[in-house]
């Protein structure tokens, strides 16, 4: 079956303790990218990636790492979380940079920092 | 920049009734694209409908329809026969052509659907 498979699905954490989210698709798509989703503003990006070893800043960046090592994985990388990190997070995925081509979208992951 | 506004943050439609869900968008660029997305309670992200700046008709996928207007910047979502399975929250989307940072969202329409 297709699809992005992130995890966890839920995670609590303290401020300060390193934490990384995974994103994986078996789609073959080049296009990848994170997204945090927090109530009224939508969804907004926080870091993409064209291909392998090829990424990029988003609209909100501060804060979070990433790398793309291999085609298919997509770590999100918080070195230091901070409780403004709070949020729900999406992988997501796209085969090309297309105009019509969609967004394909992991299940999210609900990050609380204490 | 471009800009996607959602000016309602929730509605009620009853159900078998149609609703009307808005959107407008700001850029300056000919070509973009117009997505939908639906989130049901469950979390998840699913795409609904999808428009071309310079597509001719406007799109229909089943029961969704967008209302594009082109000159009003304006793309809203049509949901037809209302169905309680259609209670979540919708996400406004624009995709400028070209551009590798994929989509920008709106802050979305909670949309209730009233037995």
């Amino acid at each position: 079956e297709a699809q992005v498979t992130q995890n966890p699905r839920y995670l609590i954490t303290v401020t300060g303790k390193k934490l990384t989210v995974t994103c994986s698709q078996n789609m073959n798509h080049e296009y990848m990218s994170w997204y945090r989703q927090d109530p009224g503003l939508g969804l907004r990006q926080i870091y993409y990636s064209m291909n392998v070893e090829v990424t990029d800043k988003g609209d909100v960046p501060e804060g979070y790492k990433v790398s793309r090592k291999e085609k298919r994985n997509f770590p999100l990388i918080l070195e230091s979380p901070s409780p403004n990190q709070t949020s729900l997070y999406f992988c997501a995925s796209s085969f090309s940079q297309g105009l019509g081509e969609k967004l394909f979208f992991g299940s999210g992951t609900q990050l609380s920092v204490l | 920049a471009q800009k996607i506004t959602q000016t309602q943050p929730g509605m009620f439609v009853q159900e078998k009734e149609a609703v009307t869900l808005d959107c407008t968008y700001d850029t300056s660029d000919p070509s973009y694209g117009l997505f939908w997305y639906k989130q049901p309670s469950s979390g998840e992200m699913i795409f609904l409908i999808y428009q071309g700046s310079y597509d001719q008709q406007n799109a229909t996928e089943g029961r969704y329809s967008l209302n594009f207007q082109k000159a009003r910047k304006s793309a809203n979502l049509v949901i037809s026969a209302s169905q309680l399975g259609d209670s979540a929250m919708y996400f406004c989307a624009m995709k400028r052509s070209g551009s590798a940072r994929q989509l920008t969202f709106g802050s979305g329409t909670q949309l209730t659907v009233l037995p």
